[in-house]
């Protein structure tokens, strides 16, 4: 089975700060990797897939990188709504989540 | 546009069984696969199973191989789980989602692109 770790678990950012979130395969996924956004209280949505591909509808701040086994998430400059937990999802072999990470107000 | 709408949870003893019904429109049902993802209260998400678009393949995390059970029905835009032998540790809200395939330098790579909102299913011990 493949395993998915995210880093940090939590962060505490400002407004305009650049964020950046790895996540890490224990085996190689290629591209397989997509991001969730997750509020409150709410379902996740989908920000990016196959690694690096904007969904419609996500705004333009949001990029992901990497390939093989690393990944990253990067929000270019943090808004207020971005506050929530991220996750990273691997479908290269059945479908396992990282563990999250919680984005906070500084 | 898009919905998916998910019914069926509640308040179940342990060892008991829910069937949980995912209602799709907005889209061609029978042309994607399906997924259902839980999240136990104040923990993260965990996919659970999923099925193909003819119903043919079906897989699952480990832990409810041999319990849980997912269908389609494509006349009726549809997904199913039937979960038996319910445990404490099954307590969750199940999301159902559409398991879509992108194409990516000639290869479908999966994402989760759309979701429903959630029922809670409640496992008393």
């Amino acid at each position: 089975d493949i395993q998915m770790t995210q880093s940090p678990s939590s962060l505490s950012a400002s407004v305009g700060d650049r964020v950046t979130i790895t996540c890490r395969a224990s085996q190689s996924i290629t591209n397989y990797l997509s991001w969730y956004q997750q509020k409150p209280g709410k379902a996740p949505q989908l920000l990016i897939y196959a690694a690096s591909n904007l969904q419609g509808g996500v705004p333009s701040r949001f990029s992901g990188s990497g390939s093989g086994t690393d990944f990253t998430l990067t929000i270019s400059s943090l808004q207020p709504g971005d506050f929530a937990t991220y996750y990273c999802l691997q479908t290269y072999s059945l479908r396992t989540f990282g563990p999250g990470t919680k984005v906070e107000i500084k | 546009e898009v919905q998916l709408v998910e019914s069926g949870g509640g308040l179940v003893q342990s060892g008991g069984s829910l069937r949980l019904s995912c209602a799709a429109s907005g889209f061609i049902f029978s042309n994607y696969w399906m997924t259902w993802v839980r999240q136990a209260p104040g923990k993260g998400l965990e996919w659970v199973a999923n099925i193909n678009q003819h119903g043919s393949e079906q897989y699952y995390v480990d832990s409810v191989k041999g319990r849980f059970s997912i269908s389609r029905d494509n006349a009726k835009n549809s997904v199913n789980l039937q979960m038996n032998s319910l445990g404490p540790e099954d307590t969750a809200v199940y999301y159902c989602a559409r398991d879509a395939g992108f194409w990516i330098h000639s290869a479908w790579v999966a994402a989760f692109d759309y979701w429903g909102q959630g029922t809670l299913v409640t496992v008393s011990s």
